[in-house]
């Protein structure tokens, strides 16, 4: 079935730190994928999407690529702040109405 | 101003009360969700309406019952709650023809059984 891996965290970074959250999805058509960022005591905001493949997803620093080759959407950010400390969640949508969570990578981002 | 506003922010109730969730949309989305976020940040599908016709019903117990009075609205009603009940809901909505843009979510409701 569809689904969404995403790496385990939670995953602590220093400031201006280079950031990497993997996410890999499995899916029988052709998926948009997403990041969704959920702050503390906040709900989820959507980060950036991308609908195609090679389409590359952008927003606040954080930049990720759909690769269908490697069925990935790595979610990056070339040099972290305190605020970014969140909660992320790669997701996917086929069609129909049902999108696909990972299961979350909390970041913490220490001064 | 708030595109989807949940009410109330924060519940706590006693074990075996009956109560309710509301959600409204202001962004003239037509299909509306309830997620259920547990203590490891997991996020589950429960239910989802279209046009206030029911479209996802994953397995919940039959005990959490929803219902969509129109296309801006869609409340949670959960009957003798449980103690595994406790979890943060959150309401979601979205449009669902063009182009595939992601959902927008209320800021959730804390849920405490005790």
């Amino acid at each position: 079935g569809d689904s969404v891996t995403q790496m385990e965290g939670p995953v602590t970074l220093s400031e201006e730190a280079f950031l990497t959250i993997n996410c890999t999805y499995t899916a029988t058509g052709y998926p948009s994928l997403f990041w969704y960022v959920q702050y503390p005591g906040e709900g989820l905001q959507l980060l950036l999407k991308a609908t195609k493949a090679d389409d590359k997803g952008s927003n606040k620093g954080f930049e990720a690529t759909y690769r269908k080759e490697t069925t990935s959407f790595h979610l990056e950010k070339g040099s972290v702040q305190v605020s970014d400390s969140a909660v992320y969640f790669c997701a996917l949508k086929i069609t129909g109405n049902q999108f696909y969570f990972g299961t979350g990578t909390s970041l913490t981002v220490i001064p | 101003d708030t595109a989807v506003s949940q009410t109330p922010k924060y519940l706590v109730t006693q074990m075996g009360n009956d109560k309710s969730i509301k959600c409204e949309q202001n962004l003239g989305h037509d299909t509306m969700y309830w997620y259920k976020q547990d203590s490891k940040k997991f996020l589950k599908i429960m239910f989802s309406y279209n046009n206030k016709e029911l479209i996802i019903n994953e397995t919940v117990p039959n005990r959490f019952s929803p219902k969509s009075p129109d296309k801006a609205h869609l409340n949670l009603h959960i009957n003798s709650l449980e103690l595994g009940d406790s979890a943060v809901y959150f309401c979601a909505s979205r449009l669902s023809h063009g182009t595939p843009y992601g959902y927008t979510f209320g800021s959730g409701t804390r849920l405490t059984v005790v």
